[in-house]
C-alpha cells in the first residue's frame, strides 16, 4: 500500500529565511509524488511533481523539491520565505489513486 | 487552465435530507474523485471514477454514494445526511495517473 507521511504539523519561520516542509513515502514500485498548498477556505493548488528524472523538481512560486529515494523522502523548499506562502501543504503520493499527508501548516512572520 | 467546477460552495441541510454535491470537469479526463477533509485528519478519499458508470470504493466509502453518467460530471449523494457527515468536500479530476487538479471545494453543514 502507498503512502506519504508528513512529520511535522507546524513550520514556523521567519520572512526571508529559508522553508523546507517534509515529506516520507512508502510505495511499492516507482512513486509519483506530489506537492499541493492549500489557501483558507479553498480547494488544493498544484505546486509540483517528480514522476522520473533529475531529482530536483522546480514548481510554482519560487518552490522546490528533492527527490531522495535512498531517504525515501520528498520534501518541499523555498531559498526565502514570504509571508503569502503562510498556508496548509500536503504532500501527495499517486499510484493508481492519490493518497495525502496529513498536511503542515506554515506560518512565515514578517 | 483546468477547471473543476463544484456546483454549492456552502450548504447548510437537516439530518436525514438526501444531499446532492455536484462536481463538473473541463478538460476531459478520465478519472474524477471526490475526498472530504477534516482538520487533524486530512484528505479522505470517498470514491472515485475510471470511467462513465464506474466507480470504486475509497478508504470511507459508507454513507455515501455516487453517480458518473457522464464523463465530465462526478456526484457525490449523501443518501441520508448525519451531523458526522459535516465537512468540507473536494472534487477532482485527473488523467490516469497524473497530476490531479481540485474544485474550490464545498462546505456542508448538517444541523
Amino acid at each position: 500500500a502507498q503512502s506519504v507521511a508528513q512529520p511535522e504539523d507546524q513550520v514556523n519561520v521567519a520572512e526571508g529565511n529559508p522553508l523546507t516542509v517534509k515529506c516520507t513515502y512508502s510505495v511499492s514500485g516507482n512513486p509519483y509524488l506530489f506537492w499541493y498548498v492549500q489557501y483558507p477556505n479553498r480547494g488544493l493548488q498544484f505546486l509540483l511533481k517528480y514522476i522520473t528524472g533529475d531529482n530536483l523538481v522546480k514548481g510554482s512560486y519560487g518552490f522546490e523539491a528533492e527527490f531522495n529515494k535512498s531517504q525515501t523522502s520528498f520534501h518541499l523548499k523555498k531559498p526565502s520565505a514570504l509571508v503569502s506562502d503562510s498556508a496548509l501543504y500536503f504532500c501527495a503520493v499517486n499510484d493508481y489513486k492519490l493518497s495525502f499527508g496529513a498536511g503542515t501548516t506554515v506560518t512565515v512572520r514578517a | 487552465d483546468v477547471k473543476v467546477t463544484q456546483s454549492s460552495r456552502y450548504l447548510v441541510k437537516r439530518t436525514g435530507e438526501k444531499v446532492f454535491l455536484e462536481c463538473v470537469q473541463d478538460m476531459d479526463h478520465e478519472n474524477m474523485f471526490w475526498y472530504r477533509q477534516d482538520p487533524g485528519l486530512g484528505l479522505r478519499l470517498i470514491y472515485f471514477s475510471y470511467d462513465v458508470k464506474m466507480k470504486e470504493k475509497g478508504d470511507i466509502p459508507e454513507g455515501y454514494s455516487v453517480s458518473r453518467e457522464k464523463k465530465e460530471r462526478f456526484s457525490l449523494i449523501l443518501e441520508s445526511a448525519s451531523t458526522n457527515q459535516t465537512s468540507m468536500y473536494l472534487c477532482a479530476s485527473s488523467p490516469p495517473v497524473n497530476t490531479i487538479y481540485f474544485g474550490e471545494g464545498s462546505w456542508l453543514t448538517v444541523v
